[in-house]
């Protein structure tokens, strides 16, 4: 079954601690994203992966760090230094950097 | 800059009946596509449709058809016979493809649809 997926579903942090989303993608997508989505609000981009070995900074990158070791997979941490991590996080892929964005679940983050 | 606008917070349907969700958008590129995706309250992003820039018809998904007036920088999505599954946030999206062209999303606030039976 062909996809994108993201773990945990819900993940609840205290403060001061890092936490790290798992996105993982069978597509054979080149091309993956994370974005942030706050209630009622649309969403916005931390990071992006265009290809393996190498990512960009987004929209609202400060406090998020990424990797791309695999092109499967794409994880996101949330570090201590984000000042308001509670949120909605959403992974994406597409084939390459101009086709259509595919979605995982989402996982929402609670810091307590 | 681009700038995405849904200026309906809420809109309401009788089920089977069509609906239409208002988006603009603001960019001075000539080369952009138009998304729409649904979320329902789940929370997963379902892609909906797409309309190329370029495009000379208006983009068509089953019961989705994108209404695209370029000249107005207009992209509504047109749902002919609502069902109560229709019920979920809608996200008007825009890809800028100039730049650094890395493909990012500028999303609307959205707009969520209540279908009634």
């Amino acid at each position: 079954d062909g996809g994108i997926t993201q773990s945990p579903k819900y993940l609840f942090r205290k403060e001061g601690q890092n936490v790290t989303l798992s996105c993982e993608q069978n597509l054979n997508h080149d091309a993956m994203y994370w974005y942030r989505q706050d209630p009622g609000q649309g969403l916005r981009l931390i990071y992006y992966s265009q290809i393996v070995n190498d990512f960009q900074k987004g929209d609202i990158a400060e406090g998020y760090s990424v990797s791309r070791e695999k092109k499967e997979s794409f994880p996101l941490t949330v570090t201590s230094a984000q000042k308001n991590p509670t949120a909605f996080y959403l992974c994406a892929c597409s084939g390459t950097s101009t086709d259509t964005q595919y979605f995982g679940p989402g996982t929402r983050l609670t810091v307590l | 800059a681009q700038k995405i606008t849904q200026t309906q917070p809420g809109m309401f349907v009788q089920e089977k009946e069509a609906v239409t969700l208002d988006c603009t958008y603001d960019t001075s590129d000539p080369s952009y596509g138009l998304f729409w995706y649904k979320q329902p309250s789940s929370g997963e992003m379902i892609f909906l449709i797409y309309q190329g820039s370029y495009d000379q018809q208006n983009a068509t998904e089953g019961r989705y058809s994108l209404n695209f007036q370029k000249a107005r920088k207009s992209a509504n999505l047109v749902i002919s016979a609502s069902q109560l599954g229709d019920s979920a946030m809608y996200f008007c999206a825009m890809r800028f493809a100039g730049g650094t062209s890395y493909g990012k999303l500028t999303f609307g606030q959205g707009t969520i649809l209540t279908v009634h039976p």
